[in-house]
């Protein structure tokens, strides 16, 4: 069974220029989320979906971070313009259903903002 | 609103001695509760978890975890530590909506 797919591994930007993160989920897993990681602390969620519906989105700064799950299959996590703040490891999971807590988790996107 | 608290940063310990690291909850309602670890530029991975009962729940590579309600505590425990044991492990408590709160981590180091 392949695992959650992320790209790209690594990322460096200058502040205000956007940057796009791309996950495929394992196939047939209904929900999907995004976490973010700062460096000596633990993931915080961004966002949840299941399916191609939002679940959770309360952490998400929504003024420049967005993400989309069209389908219901893969995603797209996006941060427009970034901020200094912003440099962190964005790791995408999936679950088979929203209630299972058991998530599979991608190596993660890490973003370096200058 | 869930919260989960891992006292320690970091724990030492030596190959083959006994390892815990600690967790605490707060969680309304019946808690469901996870491990999981990360390895150094690695995605993190699934340990075990506990939704309800037996209170000493075993996982993954002879990982387990005692949940106890009056301590509201789930402390990860491994009887006879390896190097390869390694790693960041991360405390978890999920809500009925699947939406997994994560603690700060403790960095696990095993000396030969």
């Amino acid at each position: 069974e392949a695992g959650v797919a992320q790209s790209p591994r690594y990322k460096i930007i200058e502040k205000r220029q956007s940057v796009a993160f791309w996950c495929n989920p394992i196939s047939g897993h209904a929900t999907l989320y995004w976490y973010q990681q700062i460096l000596g602390q633990g993931p915080k969620l961004l966002i949840q979906f299941q399916n191609n519906g939002v679940v959770d989105d309360s952490q998400l700064p929504k003024d420049r971070f967005s993400a989309e799950r069209l389908k219901g299959v893969d995603s797209t996590l996006k941060i427009q313009p970034a901020k200094l703040e912003d440099s962190a490891v964005y790791l995408c999971a999936s679950s088979r259903d929203y209630n299972t807590g058991e998530l599979f988790f991608g190596e993660g996107s890490r973003l370096t903002v200058l | 609103a869930q919260s989960v608290a891992q006292p320690e940063d970091q724990v030492n310990v030596a190959e083959g001695n006994p390892l815990t690291v600690k967790c605490t909850y707060s969680v309304s309602g019946n808690p469901y509760l996870f491990w999981y670890v990360q390895y150094p530029n690695r995605g993190l991975q699934f340990l075990l978890k506990y939704i309800t009962g037996d209170n000493l729940v075993k996982g993954s590579y002879g990982f387990e975890a005692e949940f106890n309600k009056s301590q509201t505590s789930f402390h990860l425990k491994k009887p006879s530590a390896l190097v390869s044991d390694s790693a960041l492990y991360f405390c978890a408590a999920c809500d009925s909506w699947g939406k997994l709160q994560f603690g700060a981590g403790t960095q696990v180091v095993v000396t030969p």
